[in-house]
C-alpha cells in the first residue's frame, strides 16, 4: 500500500505567521512519530502517537510548537508564531506498533520561515 | 542523558575496501540500537538493528556495551553503498535519539 505521505512538500512562511504540517500514516500503523532536521544536523525527537495519546510531549521544543492525532490516523504539527530558528525539515514516521522497532519515514516537509 | 555521537560526518572509501561507520552512545539504561540508511533521493529507512543481531546488505553491527559503541561494518564496500548513514537509540520511553550521520561514499 501506500507509504507515509506528508503535505505541504515545502512551505515558506513569514515569521509570525502560524504553520500546520500533516502527517498521512500508514493505514493501520497505530504509533507516529515526528522528528526535527535541522540543517546538518542529526533528527531530534519531538514527539510520538500511540493511538490519538502523546504521552509525552516533553520533546516539543517550545510551547508555541503542538501536535495532535485523530481517528488513530492522520496527525498535525502546528508551530504558532513561527520563528526563523524554526526552518528545518519536518518528518513524520510511522509503525505498526510502539513494541515493532521499524519506522516508515515520509519524505518530510522542508519549511523555510523568512 | 542521551545522547549518539557519530564522529565522522564525511567518509570516503574505495569499492571493495572495509568499511566501518561509527557510533558511539551514551545511555544509563539498557540501550536499542539501531542503523538508518538514506539513499540519495529515497527516504529514510531502518537498515538493521541489534536485537535481531542480522545482516542487511552485508553490513552488520555489533553492540560493545563496555566501549557504549555500535559500529556499522562490511568487509568490501559497494557502490551502492553511498548513502547517508544515521545511529539511532530508542529510549525506555520510547524516544529515539538520532546521531548526526555519516555520509559514506563508495569510489569506484
Amino acid at each position: 500500500g501506500a507509504g507515509v505521505s506528508q503535505s505541504p512538500s515545502n512551505k515558506v512562511t513569514e515569521k509570525g505567521k502560524d504553520v500546520e504540517l500533516r502527517c498521512d500514516p500508514i493505514s493501520g500503523h497505530t504509533a507516529l512519530y515526528w522528528y526535527r532536521q535541522r540543517l546538518g544536523q542529526g533528527l531530534e525527537f519531538l514527539i510520538y502517537f500511540q493511538g490519538n495519546s502523546a504521552p509525552d510531549k516533553s520533546g516539543l521544543p517550545s510551547d508555541r510548537f503542538s501536535a495532535e492525532r485523530t481517528g488513530e490516523s492522520v496527525s498535525t504539527l502546528t508551530i504558532q508564531r513561527t520563528q526563523q530558528e524554526d526552518s528545518a525539515v519536518y518528518l513524520c514516521a510511522s509503525s505498526l506498533a510502539l513494541q515493532t522497532y521499524e519506522q516508515y519515514f515520509g519524505p518530510g516537509t522542508r519549511l523555510t520561515v523568512t | 542523558a542521551q545522547r549518539v555521537t557519530q564522529p565522522e560526518k564525511l567518509l570516503s572509501v574505495f569499492k571493495g575496501a572495509p568499511v566501518e561507520l561509527k557510533c558511539n552512545y551514551s545511555y544509563s539504561g539498557s540501550p536499542e540500537l539501531f542503523w538508518y540508511v538514506q539513499y540519495s533521493r529515497q527516504r529514510l529507512q531502518l537498515l538493521l538493528r541489534h536485537i535481531s543481531r542480522e545482516s542487511i546488505k552485508g553490513f552488520t553491527a555489533d553492540l560493545n556495551k563496555g566501549e557504549t559503541s555500535f559500529h556499522l561494518k562490511k568487509p568490501f564496500a559497494q557502490e551502492e553503498d553511498s548513502a547517508m548513514y544515521y545511529c539511532a537509540l530508542r529510549s525506555t520511553g520510547n524516544q529515539f535519539y538520532f546521531g548526526t550521520g555519516t555520509s559514506l561514499t563508495v569510489i569506484p
